[in-house]
């Protein structure tokens, strides 16, 4: 799997968009990006995931550049409920594995 | 419900006790996995089923760890003999097919004495 880098941490004021970035230089043409995210204590929870088109539903929406190299995870009105680690993870469609970086500490703020 | 469920939801035991854990898919869904997550560290894949084919085994990290899922439904993740190394939350998931996100459970929160 293609390797990605996120910044450690964030803030974002509550009602304000999350915008959480993610680079992934080296995805090859059959990997997806997929976001996860993690509340303190609970297991992940699936957001979103895309290949090459941007993606939206109830909870986010996905922003894939044309080369693919990079993405953007918006949370269009964050709440304090949103506060978690965000995790960036490129796969391919058929793997079974999927392993979870040092991900992205999003804190929104009141 | 509507989500994955695990039980129990915590478990303590003393080393070189046998241990199951269950794990409650989404009903429809066709590939479930069992993961582990230690305090701080990511999660670490253990297994993973799809419908009727064979197991993915390759992340279970000895023969005293193995997972079985009767009718493609509810799966149960056996660790015998434990050591206290295998302390960790045991996350389990499923999905509609391995392409899909994955909708994970509460975990069981093992603590090996």
């Amino acid at each position: 799997d293609a390797k990605t880098t996120q910044p450690p941490s964030m803030d974002c004021a509550e009602g304000r968009a999350a915008n959480l970035p993610c680079n992934h230089s080296t995805i090859s043409g059959n990997e997806y990006v997929y976001w996860y995210r993690q509340i303190h204590s609970q297991g992940p929870q699936y957001i979103i995931h895309g290949l090459k088109n941007n993606e939206t539903n109830e909870m986010a929406s996905l922003i894939i550049t044309e080369d693919r190299k990079s993405s953007t995870l918006i949370l269009p009105h964050a709440t304090l409920r949103d506060t978690a680690v965000y995790y960036c993870i490129v796969r391919g469609h058929n793997n079974n594995d999927m392993r979870f970086g040092a991900g992205t500490r999003l804190t929104v703020k009141p | 419900g509507a989500g994955v469920s695990q039980s129990p939801s915590n478990k303590v035991t003393e080393k070189g006790k046998d241990v199951e854990l269950r794990c409650d898919p989404i009903s429809g869904h066709t590939a479930l996995y069992w993961y582990r997550q230690s305090l701080g560290q990511g999660l670490e894949f253990l297994i993973y089923f799809q419908g009727n084919s064979a197991p993915d085994k390759s992340g279970l990290p000895s023969d005293r760890f193995s997972a079985e899922r009767t009718g493609g439904s509810v799966s149960t993740l056996t660790i015998q003999r434990t050591q206290q190394e295998d302390s960790a939350v045991y996350l389990c998931a499923s999905s509609f097919s391995v392409a899909d996100g994955r909708f994970f459970g509460p975990g069981t929160r093992l603590t090996v004495l």
